[in-house]
């Protein structure tokens, strides 16, 4: 079946502005992650969804720094005012619910350049 | 929160030879242990994962210890291959939140054929 899909695979935009990166989860995954990974290190923890509960925004670094889910399924990352710092590999997982020992899918992940 | 050690951050060994990757925690109440590898440009799979109530796990060429009282987990590679190579990335669950995983800095892994 399709796994865990994210587009763009690559974006590249300027100092101060806006990106929107999407994931589309594994069809019929209640829970949803979102990572991020600089180079050469591990991934960080940004936020967490899980059905209709509310979202955990205790990873993401700065309030310019959102993310939603509509409908339970696809979710956006979004970053206002970008910053070179912001600059790596946005990783999007899905799991069949949210609970320790359940198996975190992948995609492909977004590779994002703040010039 | 949890903090998660990995050594080392890269390792080469010659094609047959074992690999063990470690990995500590701080975290006591964390029970769920997965192994990651990514290779170059493609994303994050999990290869094998333990957990609490369980010391040890065998898939194949692939092994995972777990020493709770110590809070370490070791990556354990047999007969490796040069298709081994990779990223490995140990991960522990936060005990507060299960579902929070906290990920190592990864460790390089390169088999020389």
């Amino acid at each position: 079946g399709a796994g865990v899909s994210q587009s763009p695979s690559n974006k590249v935009t300027e100092k101060g502005k806006d990106v929107e990166l999407r994931c589309d989860p594994i069809s019929g995954h209640t829970a949803l992650y979102w990572y991020r990974q600089s180079l050469g290190q591990g991934l960080e923890f940004l936020i967490y969804f899980q059905g209709n509960s509310a979202p955990d925004k205790s990873g993401l670094p700065s309030d310019r720094f959102s993310a939603e889910r509509t409908g339970g399924s696809v979710s956006t990352l979004t970053i206002q005012r970008t910053q070179q710092e912001d600059s790596a590999v946005y990783l999007c997982a899905s799991s069949t619910e949210g609970l320790a020992g359940t198996t975190q899918y992948f995609g492909p992940g977004t590779r994002l350049t703040v010039l | 929160g949890e903090n998660v050690e990995q050594h080392p951050s890269t390792l080469s060994v010659q094609e047959g030879d074992s690999a063990v990757i470690k990995c500590t925690y701080s975290d006591s109440a964390s029970n769920y242990f997965p192994w990651y590898k990514q290779e170059l440009g493609k994303r994050p799979q999990l290869i094998i994962d333990i957990r609490s109530n369980v010391g040890e796990k065998k898939d194949q060429r692939i092994a995972v210890t777990l020493n709770k009282t110590a809070k370490h987990f070791s990556l354990h590679i047999t007969e490796t291959q040069p298709e081994d190579s990779a990223v490995y990335f140990c991960a522990a669950s936060s005990g507060g939140s299960n579902y929070k995983l906290t990920f190592g800095k990864g460790t390089l892994l390169t088999v020389n054929p």
